[in-house]
């Protein structure tokens, strides 16, 4: 049974730019969540997808994007880079919308904006 | 809202000394608790949760965590801590979202820092 993994494991990009992170869930998950967690912070919540929906966001701005495909696996969008988006961004999969079950976190991609 | 505070930000002990990490979650509703642990430049593992049932539950390493509803807290402790067991430690509470979904909601994180 394979985890989460993410990709690229890190990126410097320059404010302004676009970058996308990927995501592939684990084995028989069918929800996936995006987190950022700053540096020295707990991580806070982007947003979740479910059957490629999105079923709930956090307090992130639109240019905080994402999608999820038919194989639950999923991409984060960020347009626009500011110097406060430099963070780590974690992806999590869980079966049934995370009702109880807990979330399985992949090793993140840390991003860096300069 | 949920929310979590976790009361410690940095935590050192000795090895083999017990060590309790503090966690208290505000909720008006049920809830799932959870542990997670975070080692140096990785991702977040899951430790142990609280789903029902039994308010005292463990994990495989050695940690237990005790749900204490009248005092809204989620201690998580170890009798005998190893240089290993150096990680961040994260308690987390689900919040709904719609349609019966969930997230999870973070504490600030607490740095155990084991001694020899």
């Amino acid at each position: 049974e394979t985890g989460v993994t993410q990709s690229p494991t890190h990126l410097i990009k320059t404010r302004g730019q676009q970058v996308t992170l990927r995501c592939s869930s684990q084995s028989g998950h069918n929800t996936v969540s995006w987190y950022q967690q700053a540096l020295g912070q707990g991580p806070q919540f982007i947003f979740q997808y479910y059957r490629e929906e999105e079923n709930g966001r956090g307090n992130f701005p639109p240019r905080f994007s994402g999608l999820q495909f038919p194989n639950y696996s999923s991409e984060l969008n960020v347009n626009a880079l500011e110097l406060d988006d430099s963070a780590l961004y974690l992806c999590a999969s869980t079966p049934f919308q995370g009702r109880g079950y807990g979330y399985t976190f992949g090793s993140g991609t840390r991003l860096t904006v300069v | 809202a949920q929310s979590v505070t976790q009361l410690d930000s940095q935590v050192p002990v000795f090895e083999e000394a017990p060590v309790e990490l503090r966690c208290n979650y505000s909720s008006s509703v049920s809830v799932y608790l959870f542990w997670y642990v975070q080692y140096p430049n990785q991702g977040l593992q899951l430790l142990l949760k609280y789903l029902s049932g039994s308010t005292l539950v463990e994990s495989i390493n050695g940690f237990e965590a005790e749900f204490n509803k009248s005092q809204t807290s989620f201690h998580l402790r170890k009798p005998s801590v190893h240089i290993s067991d150096t990680a961040e430690y994260f308690c987390a509470v689900s919040a709904a979202l719609i349609q019966g979904a969930q997230k999870l909601v973070f504490g600030q994180g607490t740095r155990l820092t084991i001694n020899p």
